[in-house]
Parts: C-alpha cells; sequence; structure tokens
C-alpha cells in the first residue's frame, strides 16, 4: 500500500508570500493529522480532520494558515501572507478509525527567508 | 500547557551496547504512549507504544516501560546496531474515541558507533 505522500518536499518562499503544502493519506485512512517540528523542538499538533471536517485545530497558530480536506481524501495546508517564524518541517499523517498509531508522512521542509 | 520533556537530546553508544531514552509527561489523564523513529530524510515510524493500564512491553531488541505515579517513561534498545541511528520521539496524549492528539518529546539524537 502506498504510503502518505507530501509535496512538495522542499520550499523557500520570501517573507509575505504565499505558501500550500499538500499531503495525500493512505487511501481509507478517515483521519488525517498536520503536525509541524520548528527548529529542533518538538513536533507540534496543528490540527485533525476527519474524512472532509475538522474535529480540532486548536494547535493552527494564527489565521495565516488554512487547511482543508475537500471531498475527504487529500488535504492542503495554506499560509498567507508567510512569515519567518514559519519555517519548519510540516508532517502530514493519517490512521484508520479507532487506531491510535499514525503513519506519518516525510515531511515538508519549509524555508521562510 | 502540557509538555512532554525528553532526555537527552543527543546519545552516542557503542554498537552493542544498549541505549534508554527518558520522557516526562505532565498531563495527568494521558493513557497512550508512543514512541517514533526518524531515519533521514524519512517521516516518523511508529516502532512501539505501550497504553497506561501495562507497566512494560517488549518487542524484540526494543522494550517500553511506564511509571504512571512518576509520569515517566522510556525506551530501551538493547544490542544496539548501526541502522539504530536515528532521531527517536516520546509523545504522550489521551487516546479516547475519535481523539487521538498527541504531544512529543523535542526528540533525542541516537548515534550508534560501529
Amino acid at each position: 500500500e502506498a504510503g502518505v505522500t507530501q509535496f512538495p518536499s522542499h520550499s523557500v518562499i520570501e517573507k509575505g508570500q504565499t505558501v500550500t503544502l499538500r499531503c495525500d493519506p493512505i487511501s481509507g485512512h478517515d483521519n488525517l493529522y498536520w503536525y509541524r517540528r520548528v527548529m529542533g523542538k518538538e513536533i507540534k499538533f496543528l490540527l485533525h480532520f476527519v474524512k472532509e471536517s475538522k474535529q480540532d485545530e486548536s494547535g493552527m497558530p494564527n489565521n495565516r494558515f488554512l487547511a482543508e480536506r475537500t471531498g475527504g481524501t487529500y488535504s492542503t495546508l495554506k499560509v498567507q501572507p508567510a512569515e519567518l517564524e514559519d519555517s519548519g518541517v510540516y508532517f502530514c499523517a493519517s490512521s484508520l478509525t479507532g487506531n491510535y498509531g499514525y503513519t506519518f508522512g516525510s515531511g515538508t521542509r519549509l524555508t521562510v527567508v | 500547557g502540557e509538555n512532554v520533556e525528553q532526555h537527552p537530546s543527543t546519545l552516542s553508544v557503542q554498537e552493542g551496547d544498549s541505549a534508554v531514552i527518558k520522557c516526562t509527561y505532565s498531563d495527568s489523564a494521558s493513557n497512550y504512549f508512543p514512541w517514533y523513529k526518524q531515519e533521514l530524510g524519512k517521516g516518523p515510524q511508529l516502532i512501539i507504544d505501550i497504553r497506561s493500564n501495562v507497566g512494560e512491553k517488549k518487542d524484540q531488541r526494543i522494550a517500553v516501560t511506564l511509571n504512571k505515579t512518576a509520569k515517566h517513561f522510556s525506551l530501551h534498545i538493547t544490542e544496539t546496531q548501526p541502522e539504530d541511528s536515528a532521531v527517536y520521539f516520546c509523545a504522550s496524549g489521551e487516546a479516547t474515541s475519535g481523539t487521538y492528539k498527541y504531544i512529543f518529546g523535542t526528540g533525542t539524537r541516537l548515534k550508534v558507533l560501529a
């Protein structure tokens, strides 16, 4: 089975620009999560989708971040406008309902300059 | 806010020796404790987990122990091999139906020296 796919793998943008990250979960996984790791710190929760609905978005830093999961399949995370502190590695993960463990993607390394 | 402290941040061991990584959590409601291994260029991969009704779990060369009273849990790797070199993350969470949000530690970079 294909794993969780994220792209791009790397993105370098200037402050003030917009970037959209994409995540394709494992087929059939209703749960989709976004996490972020900033500069060697902990991996922090951003939000959780169940199918197309946002179950928990308590970790979203501010309204410059917008996540969508239209149709309950792939998800996008848009940052607009990007700030320097948004730099980090953004991970997507998915799981089946009832499964505690996640399958993570390889992440998108975002650098805002 | 709730957090997970993880130590050490880096750990170097000789091949064949044991490695121990320790974590402390703050949320008393936590009942699920997974460990993830992240190899270079890849995402974190679940390697072992433990639930709060169990004190120890073992899978071949890796084991996890949990002390709920002290809010401590640890990862033990025996007979380390070069392929064990990676960054390891502990995490904790309250895994109830429909909610699987975890708090991760800051990671431990393990180097196994051949």
